[in-house]
């Protein structure tokens, strides 16, 4: 069955901290994807990756970095968390245009 | 500003009750995508359709691409508890882009 796991469910985290939030795919799938979902706002692409070490901005990229070193792994970096950044994270990966969305992390920025 | 705009944002009936929830848009999609998200998960993609007219069944859900490939419906029959959930659409223009969603409510 196909799998999209995040790292965490829930995270609380303090203004300024770094955050790092992780994704794993166990699907060889090459494009994976962070998405922040916010009512009223659907869900917006912040990074998307289409291979390993390659990344492309999405609409909301400002206060966010991205890392994939390998294949199934893809990484959401808040390099300096702030309270406008609270939100629910959704990482997936996508066979063509078919979107495998993980559980989602709910960050908490105190 | 949405690209796709949904309605209606929010839906309570009765098990055993009709729904329908719309997604428009003035641009003309290549295909969307209709998704539903149930608490506490991520979404799960229901259905894609690709031509303009077409209509895609999916046991108790009729999903329907308008003609011009701008606008889409989802309507559920004899909803039932389990149908409750976040329904997005997501419509591919030269990326893709998704709408706000519907929250439905199907009260036993």
């Amino acid at each position: 069955d196909v799998k999209v796991t995040q790292s965490s469910r829930y995270l609380v985290k303090r203004t300024g901290e770094k955050v790092f939030l992780e994704c794993v795919q166990d699907m060889d799938h090459e494009n994976m994807f962070w998405y922040r979902q916010d009512p009223g706002l659907g869900l917006r692409l912040i990074y998307f990756s289409y291979d390993v070490k390659m990344k492309e901005k999405g609409d909301i990229p400002e206060g966010y970095s991205v890392s994939r070193e390998k294949k199934e792994r893809f990484s959401l970096i808040l390099e300096s968390a702030s309270t406008n950044q609270t939100s629910m994270y959704l990482c997936a990966s996508s066979l063509m245009t078919k979107l495998f969305f993980g559980s989602g992390t709910q960050l908490s920025v105190l | 500003t949405q690209l796709l705009e949904q309605s209606p944002q929010f839906l309570s009936i009765q098990e055993g009750e009709n729904l329908t929830v719309y997604c428009n848009s003035s641009s003309v999609f290549s295909s969307l995508q209709w998704y539903r998200q149930e608490p506490g998960e991520g979404p799960v993609l229901l259905v894609t359709v690709v031509t303009g007219g077409e209509v895609k069944k999916l046991k108790r859900l009729t999903f329907q691409f308008g003609d011009a490939r701008k606008d889409s419906s989802l309507h559920i029959t004899a909803a039932q508890p389990g149908d409750t959930g976040l329904y997005l659409c997501a419509g591919i223009v030269y990326k893709l882009s998704f709408g706000a969603g519907t929250t439905v409510t199907v009260r036993a």
